[in-house]
């Protein structure tokens, strides 16, 4: 089946600094990805949607300076968080839709972030 | 606005026995799919129920779809302690392939 791959797994990082997360879809391209966030036992939040050629649009309360988005290829989707703080601290995962069946997703595996 | 509320949000279990999850909304939706994560990693879908009254099975695991396409239930029979973790509906809303949760039912099963 259809694979996404982030990178990296985990980061820890320190306050003021920026993480860069990637998302890559391995055996498909993905025109839109789609980028959640997860704080512990809660569900998955969307923070924005990925689109390759264009900009990314965002969710409600979603600081688009501090989430920068770029979809460089059919394959590859970035997450920056800018300025990271501890608040920021979160699992974050992407997706990218079947490409068949696009209310089906494929997820990444999420990447685990931790900002002293 | 579009809203999945899932029932219950936790739930611990004895090996062997019986349960079911809900998720309901007041929307109607295309379909509805779950999806189970286990910590530190991604959720993995389950099923996509696309059909009002719609009934899928995967082993153990009962999935039904609402005749008005507005609720859904995930039925688990002699549960497992590999059962254990988070089990997520979700539904497509807008367009654009967007899908949003419900709050998610964190299951643990006890040998």
């Amino acid at each position: 089946g259809a694979v996404v791959s982030q990178h990296p797994s985990w980061v820890i990082c320190k306050s003021g600094t920026s993480v860069k997360i990637e998302c890559r879809s391995l055996d498909f391209q993905a025109t839109t990805m789609f980028w959640y966030r997860q704080f512990p036992k809660q569900s998955l939040m969307l923070m924005a949607t990925s689109n390759e050629g264009s900009k990314a649009t965002y969710e409600q309360g979603v600081e688009k300076d501090k989430f920068l988005i770029n979809h460089a290829s059919l394959t590859l989707s970035t997450l920056t968080v800018t300025s990271a703080h501890p608040e920021d601290s979160s699992f974050y995962i992407c997706s990218a839709p079947a490409h068949f069946y696009t209310d089906t997703q494929y997820f990444g595996p999420g990447t685990r972030l931790t900002v002293l | 606005t579009q809203l999945l509320e899932q029932s219950p949000q936790f739930l611990s279990i004895q090996e062997g026995e019986n349960l079911t999850v809900y998720c309901n909304s007041s929307s109607v939706f295309s379909s509805l799919q779950w999806y189970r994560q286990e910590p530190g990693e991604g959720p993995v879908l389950l099923v996509t129920v696309v059909t009002g009254g719609e009934v899928k099975k995967l082993k153990r695991l009962t999935f039904q779809f609402g005749d008005a396409r507005k609720d859904s239930s995930l039925h688990i029979t002699a549960a497992q302690p590999g059962d254990t973790g988070l089990y997520l509906c979700a539904g497509p809303y807008n367009q654009g392939g967007k899908l949003i949760f419900g709050q998610g039912t964190e299951l643990s099963v006890k040998p």
